[in-house]
């Protein structure tokens, strides 16, 4: 059971728009605690995709952008191709479990 | 060019203690605000964070795991240490080690990962 909730699966035909959310309580996300998003590839390591809640590391497409409000942080992927076909993790920092960092059960994105 | 690589066995077993090693290149572990995780992956499941050292040597641990986890770096070296003692079945997964640095709670770049897997 991981400290942070994500869906466990989203499609989207290419083109299209989704998002994942990433629920968490008042003791990670809701504390103030920023919110970053990974891509991991099938066989790959994950990849920073956006840290800061809202920002995009260097080469990392615009269509990529992320939000926060409250309890919960959403990544919003725009123009969806097929190489955006993978899983995707947020992640945060918990200042319940002794300073812990915290990962979301991840979501795949399929794209149809 | 910042990268970090995980070294250690391939299959140990069952009650065994497992020693992995981050070699990193391209910034020092003794630069101000540059720490390094280690986080697993079991296959097909989700990243569980494992345990943190920062470049002033302070450490933290995963709560569930802090009685069998121990990191250590060596500057000098570059490499960061991960012991896990009491290896079960459930702790085979792909380990990666990832930086953070600038004060900041993400994972800016990641080691390729390595499988470590427990059976007698």
């Amino acid at each position: 059971q991981s400290v942070l909730t994500q869906p466990p699966s989203v499609s989207g035909a290419p083109g299209q728009r989704v998002t994942i959310s990433c629920t968490g309580s008042s003791s990670n996300i809701g504390a103030g605690y920023d919110v970053h998003w990974y891509q991991q590839l099938p066989g790959t390591a994950p990849k920073l995709l956006i840290y800061g809640n809202s920002n995009r590391p260097s080469g990392v497409p615009d269509r990529f952008s992320g939000s926060k409000s409250g309890t919960s942080a959403s990544l919003a992927i725009t123009g969806l191709q097929a190489e955006d076909e993978a899983d995707y993790y947020c992640q945060s920092y918990d200042s319940s479990l002794s300073g812990s960092l915290v990962f979301g059960g991840g979501t795949k994105l399929t794209v149809l | 060019q910042v990268t970090l690589k995980e070294s250690g066995p391939v299959l140990v077993k069952p009650t065994e203690t497992l020693t992995l090693t981050c070699t990193v290149s391209g910034f020092s572990l003794s630069n101000a605000r540059m720490g390094v995780s280690w986080i697993r992956q079991p296959p097909g499941k989700a990243l569980e964070w494992l345990a943190h050292i920062f470049s002033n040597d302070e450490k933290s641990y995963s709560t569930s795991l802090k009685s069998r986890l121990t990191i250590s770096k060596d500057t000098s070296k570059s490499q960061v240490v991960l012991t896990m003692t009491n290896m079960d079945p459930v702790d085979t997964a792909t380990y990666y080690c990832a930086r953070i640095h600038g004060g900041g709670t993400d994972f800016d770049y990641w080691g390729q990962g390595t499988l470590v897997t427990v059976s007698s």
